[in-house]
């Protein structure tokens, strides 16, 4: 079965920090992928950064980047420079073989202070 | 362009009742997904749709359904309504089947 684990229920950051978030993950596909997602308050899920099982390179995008780890399977999102408007609930994803159905972790609640 | 559009945005309805939830996904998204995220939790799949045939479903009882329809747009109905429906559904479309999800803003549903 596959399953995806946040261990941090909440995080704090001082502005223009970096803070990483953590995402373990176990699956049996071969193939997968993984992705990050923000919720503000508002409740609109928002696409960060996605990363393949079979990427070689780390994803990026902008301020934002994965650290792969596939023999530890993680899949930590970092988010560099912190900004106020970064705070929200962040979810890691994963989709698994050839369907197309996302499996959420719990999330974690990132606050980020001035 | 515009993004994945949810209607209505909130809702009251009462146990026993139904509920109809639509979506219109991103223009050119062809698989429309459906999911439910309860007050703390990650969302929880319901049902993918792509080019207008069912292509997965969540565990969830026989009193979820949902439709697509030519134009790709999305219903989703809750029959007999439970205390336990109340959640925010969120729809989500792609391209294809295995492409990233965009997420609309959700319809939360409260039932008393």
């Amino acid at each position: 079965a596959q399953k995806i684990t946040q261990t941090q229920p909440g995080m704090f950051v001082q502005e223009k920090e970096a803070v990483t978030l953590d995402c373990t993950y176990d699956t049996s596909d071969p193939s997968y992928g993984l992705f990050w997602y923000k919720q503000p308050s508002s409740g609109e899920m928002i696409f960060l950064i996605y990363q393949g099982s079979y990427d070689q390179q780390n994803a990026t995008e902008g301020r934002y980047s994965l650290n792969f780890q596939k023999a530890r399977k993680s899949a930590n999102l970092v988010i560099s420079a912190s900004q106020l408007g970064d705070s929200a609930m962040y979810f890691c994803a994963m989709r698994g073989g050839n369907t197309g159905k996302l499996i959420f972790g719990q999330g974690t609640t990132l606050q980020v202070k001035p | 362009d515009a993004g994945v559009t949810q209607s209505p945005t909130h809702l009251i309805k009462t146990r026993g009742q139904h509920v109809t939830l639509r979506c219109s996904p991103i223009s050119g998204h062809k698989s429309v997904s459906w999911y439910q995220q309860v007050l703390g939790q990650g969302p929880q799949f319901i049902f993918q749709y792509y080019e207008k045939e069912e292509r997965g479903r969540g565990n969830f009882p026989d009193r979820f359904s949902a439709r697509q329809f030519p134009n790709y747009s999305s219903e989703l109905n809750v029959n007999a309504l439970l205390l336990g429906d109340s959640a925010l559904y969120l729809c989500a479309s792609s391209l294809t089947g295995n492409s990233p999800l965009h997420f609309g803003n959700g319809t939360r549903l409260t039932v008393t």
